[in-house]
């Protein structure tokens, strides 16, 4: 099946400094990936839609300066937290849409593992 | 606001008994359903869906039952097994013109199989 590997699973970071999640399709490409960050016992919240080729669509309130996403290829796309700060510590998860071949109702997202990302 | 909906954050079932998990949704664009499994420190896992136009799926030991009049649904395990214990998420699909349909999540439900 589908698989999406994330990188790195955790992470701790200094305050200001950026840090870059990596989110891969293994075995298929995404033309679309998706972003969320879960807070503890929240649901999972979209960040961003992201597109390969393209600008990434962010959800209102996420600021598209400070989370920067790249989706340079059809198997990679990345998060970049920039000038991070303690509140910007979460679990982001990445997923990703299969370009071709998904009939409706069938496994619509394959997630990563997710990211822990701690800022000091 | 809250378009998914999971009122239980918490459940304890008796294994091999009937494990239900409840999800109610009020926008009613959503076309489609799924139910994710989550185990701690690893991303979901893509459990069943249901389309908009059913109001029942199975699959193996797992059932969705979808009321789209009452904008409810729910998760049936039966029997429930140790291993099914995790935190299961109700996400709601909303189709858009263009590709970038969205899915939407609730909070999940932690779901405990007691011996």
């Amino acid at each position: 099946g589908a698989v999406v590997s994330q990188h790195p699973s955790r992470v701790i970071c200094k305050s200001g400094t950026s840090v870059k999640i990596e989110c891969r399709s293994l075995d298929f490409q995404a033309t679309t990936m998706f972003w969320y960050r879960q807070f503890p016992k929240q649901s999972l919240m979209l960040m961003a839609t992201s597109n390969e080729g393209s600008k990434a669509t962010y959800e209102q309130g996420v600021e598209k300066d400070k989370f920067l996403i790249n989706h340079a290829s059809l198997t990679l796309s990345t998060l970049t937290v920039t000038s991070a700060h303690p509140e910007d510590s979460s679990f982001y998860i990445c997923s990703a849409r299969a370009r071709t071949g998904e009939p409706p109702g069938a496994n619509v997202l394959t997630f990563g593992a997710g990211s822990r990302l701690t800022v000091l | 606001d809250q378009q998914v909906k999971q009122n239980s954050p918490s459940l304890s079932v008796q294994e091999g008994r009937i494990s239900i998990l409840n999800c109610d949704y009020t926008n009613s664009m959503f076309d489609y359903f799924l139910w994710y499994k989550k185990y701690p420190a690893e991303g979901p896992t893509f459990l069943i869906s249901i389309s908009s136009i059913k109001d029942k799926n199975e699959d193996g030991r797992f059932t969705v039952f979808l009321n789209k009049s009452a904008k409810h649904l729910s998760l049936h395990i039966v029997p429930s097994q140790p291993g099914d214990s995790a935190v299961y998420f109700c996400a709601a699909r909303r189709a858009h013109m263009n590709r970038d349909d969205k899915i939407i999540f609730g909070k999940g439900t932690r779901l405990h199989i007691l011996p």
